[in-house]
């Protein structure tokens, strides 16, 4: 049972394009939403989150949007750079008995290219 | 500070075989996880140790066990690997409470033939 569903699994996008990862939830008891960014090789790294008493959150070039109503959630990253090209995970908080779980989606691989 | 830090970083076994692997953090964190990622299915989680002497089964617990040694490291064990086990292993830690990112380490690459 996927608890985060992800969208698309992979995309493609030009240099200077925005790129757009959608996520969505069920959970009601997740109550916090982080990006991780993960380069082939490595181990994924905090890119941006979000509490959802908050409906935009902006760093830079890259944009959470949060959607309490429709669970949903989205990462936008502006002017899209090769650099960019990694996978990106959406993930979503509960805490159990004092203790933060978190659940993952399945991932977007994104090329930018030149 | 080396942060989190996975030993091995590849490992092929043969199907019956076992292995620990190792994961250590010098942050001090409280909390400890390991995760499998496999292509389309994202990172799910194993087991995780809220706190030195805790653990707690995860999202896919079955055919590991795990140990946390000391507050810096934790280890998952494959008693008997399966095929079904190659994937490839991260552990992360956190300091445990309130909001606070997970630092995952470089991932161990597992094949099980």
């Amino acid at each position: 049972q996927q608890q985060v569903k992800q969208s698309p699994q992979s995309l493609i996008v030009q240099k200077g394009g925005i790129s757009i990862i959608n996520c969505a939830y069920e959970n009601t008891a997740f109550d916090y939403f982080p990006w991780y960014q993960q380069f082939p090789g490595k181990g994924p790294a905090l890119l941006i989150a979000i509490r959802p008493d908050v409906s935009e959150k902006k760093e830079g070039r890259f944009t959470i949007s949060f959607n309490k109503s429709a669970k949903q959630f989205s990462l936008h990253i502006m002017d899209s750079q090769p650099g960019d090209s990694a996978t990106y995970f959406c993930a979503a908080r509960s805490v159990i008995r004092g203790y933060q779980k978190v659940t993952f989606g399945t991932g977007t691989k994104l090329q930018v290219i030149p | 500070n080396a942060g989190v830090t996975q030993t091995p970083k590849f490992q092929v076994l043969k199907t019956g075989q076992s292995m620990t692997l190792q994961c250590a953090q010098d942050m001090n964190h409280n909390s400890m996880y390991w995760y499998r990622q496999d292509p389309g299915m994202g990172l799910r989680l194993i087991y995780y140790s809220a706190s030195e002497g805790t653990t707690d089964k995860g999202e896919v617990p079955n055919g590991y066990n795990v140990s946390r040694l000391n507050k810096r490291e934790f280890s998952l064990r494959l008693e008997s690997a399966a095929p079904s086990q190659t994937s490839v292993y991260f552990c992360a830690s956190n300091t445990g409470t309130g909001w606070y990112e997970q630092y995952f380490g470089p991932g161990t690459r597992l094949t099980v033939t």
